[in-house]
């Protein structure tokens, strides 16, 4: 049962346009959200992550927005950048400090120059 | 500093045989988490290690095993290999009760 739900669309984008990636989520236990990104032959990379006590982290270019009554979480790229070409994957856990992660299928972002 | 690393990094068997993957986590991180990609399901959490001992176990068949050294370094083994097998094995590491995981390239395995 997939408890972390990407739409397996994928986006393409202009450069210097916004980008937004969404997640919901199906697990009331979830309090720990992070974005990760992943190029072709590279392990996912670590983005941004949100605690269920905030509804809004943002790191530069990157803003993670969540929505607990709506199990919702979405990420916002902006201005995007041809090297932000990518998988997206989105992440959750209980922060019981397991380590385990729940990870949506992905979605493949493309920047057009 | 250098990041985790996974070897082999490419692998071809044949249905039947069995493989190791072997996990080298970042200096200092003392938890190693493993994870199946495949293209139908994403990235599919195996199992977690922590100071040598299973933490946590994922759905997955008891083909699937795993161990972790006094160093950290961790390896898992797949037995009796069928086609479905045929994914991308992810590694990660971390300190103890941190989310975030940083993940190796992983081992591309492939079942024929």
């Amino acid at each position: 049962d997939q408890q972390v739900k990407q739409n397996s669309a994928s986006l393409s984008v202009q450069e210097g346009r916004i980008s937004i990636l969404n997640c919901d989520y199906t697990n009331s236990m979830f309090d720990y959200f992070l974005w990760y990104k992943k190029y072709p032959a590279e392990g996912p990379t670590f983005l941004i992550s949100i605690s269920s006590i905030k509804d809004k982290n943002e790191d530069g270019r990157f803003t993670v927005f969540l929505n607990k009554s709506a199990k919702h979480l979405s990420l916002h790229i902006v201005p995007s950048q041809p090297g932000d070409s990518a998988v997206y994957f989105c992440a959750a856990s209980a922060t019981t400090g397991n380590n385990r992660l729940a990870f949506g299928k992905g979605n493949q972002v493309v920047v057009i120059p | 500093k250098a990041g985790v690393t996974q070897t082999p990094r490419y692998l071809i068997k044949t249905r039947g045989q069995q493989v190791t993957l072997s996990c080298s986590p970042i200096s200092g991180h003392r938890s190693v988490s493993w994870y199946q990609q495949t293209p139908g399901q994403g990235l599919q959490f195996l199992f977690e290690y922590f100071s040598e001992t299973q933490r946590n176990k994922g759905n997955f068949p008891g083909r699937f095993s795993g161990r972790q050294f006094s160093n950290s370094r961790s390896e898992m083994n797949v037995s009796t290999l069928e086609l479905g097998d045929s994914a991308l094995y992810l590694c990660a590491s971390t300190f103890s009760g941190a989310n975030v995981l940083t993940f190796g390239a992983g081992s591309r395995l492939t079942v024929l």
